[in-house]
């Protein structure tokens, strides 16, 4: 049971590179979300979608673009990687059918992000 | 502005002890969930409370959804040492399908 997977699980960018984090779930879930992790800290949403064909910003959306154009696949890139990019990067997902999510997520094991 | 407000941020206990850990918000949720994270992987599942003034228990942990579905708590009793690690609310707002997550409360149980 692969569940949520994330790659690379580890990454060392220099600012101004470009990159893309993949995630693919095998659950086929409709909803699916990105956050990111700082040290210490909670998750902050940074981009989610409730189906394929649709996303929708977070709560932290700047610098960073996704799309979804399959069930499973959800990737997050970063164009202009920044120093305030480092972080932590989770994805997640979520069983529902249109207008019942059941805000239940799993969870990737996580993308360490560093941007020098 | 934090929409989950976690309280408290750290908490460092005996073992054997019972502890509190409060999330609180002004806004309605339609799901509150509980996570717990541990160093170096995803948040996992503990909990999911849906219905104002829900009780849900699991082993020493108890979970509470309040009455107008805008906080909840998490009570652990006689706390161990493998109860150490990051708790994390999150609430899935009313009618939106964003779920948004607390600061969390890192928690840990000396033996």
């Amino acid at each position: 049971n692969a569940g949520v997977t994330q790659t690379p699980k580890f990454r060392i960018l220099k600012i101004g590179q470009s990159m893309t984090l993949q995630c693919t779930q095998d659950m086929n879930h409709n909803y699916m979300y990105w956050y990111r992790q700082d040290p210490g800290m909670g998750l902050k949403l940074i981009y989610y979608s409730v189906g394929a064909g649709i996303t929708d910003k977070g709560e932290v959306p700047n610098g960073y673009n996704v799309s979804r154009s399959t069930t499973e696949d959800f990737p997050l890139r970063l164009e202009l990687a920044a120093p305030s990019q480092t972080s932590v990067y989770f994805c997640a997902s979520s069983y529902g059918l249109a207008g019942t999510n059941t805000g239940e997520l799993f969870f990737g094991e996580g993308s360490r992000l560093t941007v020098l | 502005t934090q929409l989950l407000e976690q309280s408290p941020q750290f908490l460092s206990i005996q073992e054997g002890e019972n502890l509190t850990v409060y999330c609180n918000s002004s806004s309605v949720f339609s799901s509150l969930q509980w996570y717990r994270q541990e160093p170096g992987e995803g948040p996992v599942l503990l909990v999911t409370v849906v219905t104002g003034g829900e009780v849900k228990k699991l082993k020493r942990l108890t979970f509470q959804f309040g009455d107008a579905r805008k906080d909840s708590s998490l009570h652990i009793t006689a706390a161990q040492p493998g109860d150490t690690g990051l708790y994390l609310c999150a609430g899935r707002l009313n009618r939106d399908d964003k779920i948004i997550f607390g600061k969390g409360t890192r928690l840990h149980i000396l033996p």
